[in-house]
Protein backbone atom coordinates (compact mmCIF):
# COMPACT_ATOMS: atom_id res chain seq x y z
CA UNK A 1 0.00 0.00 0.00
CA UNK A 2 0.90 3.52 -0.82
CA UNK A 3 2.43 5.79 2.06
CA UNK A 4 3.23 9.08 3.44
CA UNK A 5 6.51 10.10 0.97
CA UNK A 6 8.87 12.63 2.27
CA UNK A 7 11.93 13.80 0.57
CA UNK A 8 14.67 15.11 0.96
CA UNK A 9 15.22 12.20 3.71
CA UNK A 10 18.50 14.19 4.78
CA UNK A 11 19.24 17.64 4.31
CA UNK A 12 22.49 19.56 5.46
CA UNK A 13 21.79 23.54 5.55
CA UNK A 14 24.03 26.61 6.73
CA UNK A 15 23.11 28.80 9.39
CA UNK A 16 20.92 31.71 7.76
CA UNK A 17 20.27 29.52 4.77
CA UNK A 18 16.11 28.28 3.65
CA UNK A 19 15.21 24.58 3.29
CA UNK A 20 12.38 23.54 1.65
CA UNK A 21 10.40 19.84 2.60
CA UNK A 22 8.39 17.80 1.25
CA UNK A 23 5.78 15.53 1.99
CA UNK A 24 3.14 14.05 -0.71
CA UNK A 25 0.52 12.01 1.63
CA UNK A 26 -1.39 8.93 1.26
CA UNK A 27 -3.72 9.04 -1.94
CA UNK A 28 -6.95 10.45 -1.05
CA UNK A 29 -5.94 11.75 2.36
CA UNK A 30 -6.87 15.59 2.84
CA UNK A 31 -5.11 16.76 6.28
CA UNK A 32 -1.65 16.83 6.28
CA UNK A 33 0.33 17.34 9.59
CA UNK A 34 3.62 18.37 10.39
CA UNK A 35 6.45 17.54 13.12
CA UNK A 36 9.54 18.38 14.27
CA UNK A 37 12.04 16.01 16.52
CA UNK A 38 14.38 16.89 17.96
CA UNK A 39 17.42 14.49 19.56
CA UNK A 40 15.85 13.04 22.43
CA UNK A 41 12.83 14.26 22.13
CA UNK A 42 9.43 13.67 21.52
CA UNK A 43 7.57 15.08 18.38
CA UNK A 44 5.70 17.87 18.80
CA UNK A 45 3.59 19.13 16.39
CA UNK A 46 3.92 22.26 14.08
CA UNK A 47 1.06 22.65 12.05
CA UNK A 48 -1.56 20.93 9.73
CA UNK A 49 -3.87 21.69 7.04
CA UNK A 50 -7.11 19.87 5.85
CA UNK A 51 -8.11 20.86 2.10
CA UNK A 52 -5.54 23.03 1.07
CA UNK A 53 -6.59 25.76 4.24
CA UNK A 54 -4.27 25.55 7.57
CA UNK A 55 -6.29 23.86 10.15
CA UNK A 56 -4.32 23.71 13.31
CA UNK A 57 -1.14 25.61 14.55
CA UNK A 58 1.44 24.34 17.31
CA UNK A 59 4.74 25.29 17.78
CA UNK A 60 5.74 26.30 14.42
CA UNK A 61 8.18 29.48 14.85
CA UNK A 62 7.62 32.62 12.58
CA UNK A 63 10.68 31.95 10.50
CA UNK A 64 8.65 28.41 9.69
CA UNK A 65 5.90 28.65 6.84
CA UNK A 66 3.82 25.69 4.96
CA UNK A 67 1.45 24.95 2.72
CA UNK A 68 -0.97 22.30 1.08
CA UNK A 69 -1.56 22.34 -2.67
CA UNK A 70 -4.18 21.33 -4.72
CA UNK A 71 -2.68 18.19 -5.27
CA UNK A 72 -2.66 17.72 -1.34
CA UNK A 73 0.95 17.89 -1.33
CA UNK A 74 2.07 20.00 0.97
CA UNK A 75 5.94 22.04 1.44
CA UNK A 76 7.51 23.28 4.84
CA UNK A 77 9.50 26.22 4.30
CA UNK A 78 12.11 27.07 6.61
CA UNK A 79 14.17 30.54 6.51
CA UNK A 80 17.27 31.89 8.43
CA UNK A 81 17.77 28.14 9.38
CA UNK A 82 19.57 28.01 13.05
CA UNK A 83 21.69 25.28 14.39
CA UNK A 84 18.71 24.56 16.96
CA UNK A 85 16.40 23.69 13.73
CA UNK A 86 18.34 20.69 13.62
CA UNK A 87 16.22 17.49 13.85
CA UNK A 88 13.96 15.00 12.64
CA UNK A 89 11.23 16.43 10.42
CA UNK A 90 7.95 13.85 10.20
CA UNK A 91 4.74 14.61 7.88
CA UNK A 92 1.85 12.57 8.34
CA UNK A 93 -1.55 12.18 6.72
CA UNK A 94 -5.18 11.31 6.96
CA UNK A 95 -8.31 11.76 5.68
CA UNK A 96 -11.51 13.29 7.28
CA UNK A 97 -14.91 11.34 7.01
CA UNK A 98 -18.57 13.78 7.93
CA UNK A 99 -19.70 10.40 9.45
CA UNK A 100 -16.42 10.40 12.13
CA UNK A 101 -14.38 12.79 12.06
CA UNK A 102 -10.48 12.74 11.27
CA UNK A 103 -9.11 8.84 10.84
CA UNK A 104 -6.30 7.88 12.16
CA UNK A 105 -2.79 9.58 10.75
CA UNK A 106 0.17 7.56 8.92
CA UNK A 107 3.21 8.81 9.21
CA UNK A 108 6.47 8.89 6.29
CA UNK A 109 10.05 8.31 7.42
CA UNK A 110 10.77 11.61 7.83
CA UNK A 111 13.38 14.05 6.80
CA UNK A 112 16.51 14.48 8.73
CA UNK A 113 17.81 17.94 8.73
CA UNK A 114 20.93 19.29 9.91
CA UNK A 115 22.22 22.92 10.36
CA UNK A 116 26.07 23.58 10.68
CA UNK B 1 -7.13 17.79 23.64
CA UNK B 2 -6.83 16.04 27.14
CA UNK B 3 -3.49 15.11 28.68
CA UNK B 4 -2.23 11.23 29.29
CA UNK B 5 0.26 9.65 31.97
CA UNK B 6 2.19 6.88 30.94
CA UNK B 7 4.92 4.94 32.48
CA UNK B 8 8.47 6.15 31.33
CA UNK B 9 9.55 2.86 30.74
CA UNK B 10 8.70 -1.40 30.91
CA UNK B 11 9.92 -4.43 30.59
CA UNK B 12 8.58 -7.84 29.04
CA UNK B 13 10.48 -10.62 27.92
CA UNK B 14 10.54 -12.11 24.96
CA UNK B 15 7.20 -14.44 24.15
CA UNK B 16 5.57 -12.34 26.57
CA UNK B 17 2.40 -10.22 26.53
CA UNK B 18 3.29 -6.58 27.03
CA UNK B 19 0.27 -4.65 28.54
CA UNK B 20 0.92 -0.90 28.38
CA UNK B 21 -1.26 1.59 30.83
CA UNK B 22 -2.14 4.89 30.30
CA UNK B 23 -3.86 7.16 32.32
CA UNK B 24 -6.24 9.93 30.83
CA UNK B 25 -8.73 11.26 33.69
CA UNK B 26 -9.52 14.66 31.85
CA UNK B 27 -11.02 12.50 28.78
CA UNK B 28 -13.85 13.75 27.36
CA UNK B 29 -16.83 12.15 25.46
CA UNK B 30 -15.78 13.10 22.04
CA UNK B 31 -11.89 12.07 22.57
CA UNK B 32 -10.48 9.16 21.29
CA UNK B 33 -7.78 7.13 22.48
CA UNK B 34 -4.68 6.33 20.01
CA UNK B 35 -1.43 4.89 20.42
CA UNK B 36 1.56 5.35 18.35
CA UNK B 37 4.83 3.40 18.78
CA UNK B 38 8.21 4.97 17.48
CA UNK B 39 11.08 2.74 16.75
CA UNK B 40 14.20 4.36 16.89
CA UNK B 41 14.24 7.72 14.69
CA UNK B 42 11.47 6.19 12.05
CA UNK B 43 8.20 7.66 11.72
CA UNK B 44 5.52 7.08 14.68
CA UNK B 45 3.44 4.14 13.58
CA UNK B 46 -0.35 3.36 14.37
CA UNK B 47 -1.29 0.79 16.56
CA UNK B 48 -4.45 0.95 17.59
CA UNK B 49 -7.78 3.44 18.38
CA UNK B 50 -10.64 3.23 20.16
CA UNK B 51 -13.66 5.68 21.51
CA UNK B 52 -15.05 3.45 24.12
CA UNK B 53 -15.16 -0.33 22.94
CA UNK B 54 -12.26 -2.65 23.21
CA UNK B 55 -10.58 -3.02 20.03
CA UNK B 56 -8.47 -5.74 18.70
CA UNK B 57 -6.57 -6.14 15.51
CA UNK B 58 -3.74 -7.80 14.05
CA UNK B 59 -0.78 -5.92 15.99
CA UNK B 60 -2.49 -5.39 19.50
CA UNK B 61 -5.71 -4.98 22.00
CA UNK B 62 -6.91 -2.16 23.25
CA UNK B 63 -8.92 -1.99 26.12
CA UNK B 64 -10.25 0.97 27.81
CA UNK B 65 -12.12 1.08 31.44
CA UNK B 66 -15.60 1.73 31.54
CA UNK B 67 -15.40 5.28 32.85
CA UNK B 68 -12.74 6.32 29.95
CA UNK B 69 -10.07 7.27 32.49
CA UNK B 70 -7.71 4.96 31.87
CA UNK B 71 -6.79 2.86 28.96
CA UNK B 72 -3.96 -0.37 28.27
CA UNK B 73 -2.36 -1.37 25.17
CA UNK B 74 -1.83 -5.14 24.65
CA UNK B 75 0.85 -6.54 22.59
CA UNK B 76 -0.29 -10.43 22.73
CA UNK B 77 3.24 -12.05 22.51
CA UNK B 78 5.86 -9.41 22.71
CA UNK B 79 8.68 -9.82 20.22
CA UNK B 80 12.43 -7.96 20.45
CA UNK B 81 11.18 -6.10 16.95
CA UNK B 82 8.49 -4.47 19.34
CA UNK B 83 11.13 -2.65 21.34
CA UNK B 84 10.42 1.04 20.68
CA UNK B 85 8.59 3.86 22.80
CA UNK B 86 4.98 3.77 22.61
CA UNK B 87 2.56 6.56 22.87
CA UNK B 88 -0.86 7.10 23.82
CA UNK B 89 -2.79 10.23 22.72
CA UNK B 90 -6.30 11.54 23.22
CA UNK B 91 -7.55 13.30 20.38
CA UNK B 92 -11.38 15.16 19.28
CA UNK B 93 -12.33 13.07 16.41
CA UNK B 94 -12.47 16.18 14.11
CA UNK B 95 -9.11 17.47 15.79
CA UNK B 96 -6.43 17.86 13.51
CA UNK B 97 -3.34 17.77 15.52
CA UNK B 98 -1.93 14.71 17.45
CA UNK B 99 0.37 15.48 20.42
CA UNK B 100 2.84 13.61 21.75
CA UNK B 101 3.61 13.24 25.58
CA UNK B 102 6.56 11.23 27.03
CA UNK B 103 5.96 7.39 25.97
CA UNK B 104 6.66 4.64 27.42
CA UNK B 105 9.63 3.00 26.27
CA UNK B 106 9.32 -0.76 26.02
CA UNK B 107 12.25 -3.05 26.11
CA UNK B 108 11.66 -6.56 25.00
CA UNK B 109 14.25 -8.92 26.86
CA UNK B 110 15.14 -12.07 24.94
Amino acid sequence: AAGVIQSPRHLIKEKRETATLKCYPIPRHDTVYWYQQGPGQDPQFLISFYEKMQSDKGSIPDRFSAQQFSDYHSELNMSSLELGDSALYFCASSFYSPGRGNTEAFFGQGTRLTVV
Amino acid sequence: DAKTTQPPSMDCAEGRAANLPCNHSTISGNEYVYWYRQIHSQGPQYIIHGLKNNETNEMASLIITEDRKSSTLILPHATLRDTAVYYCIVRVGTGNQFYFGTGTSLTVIP
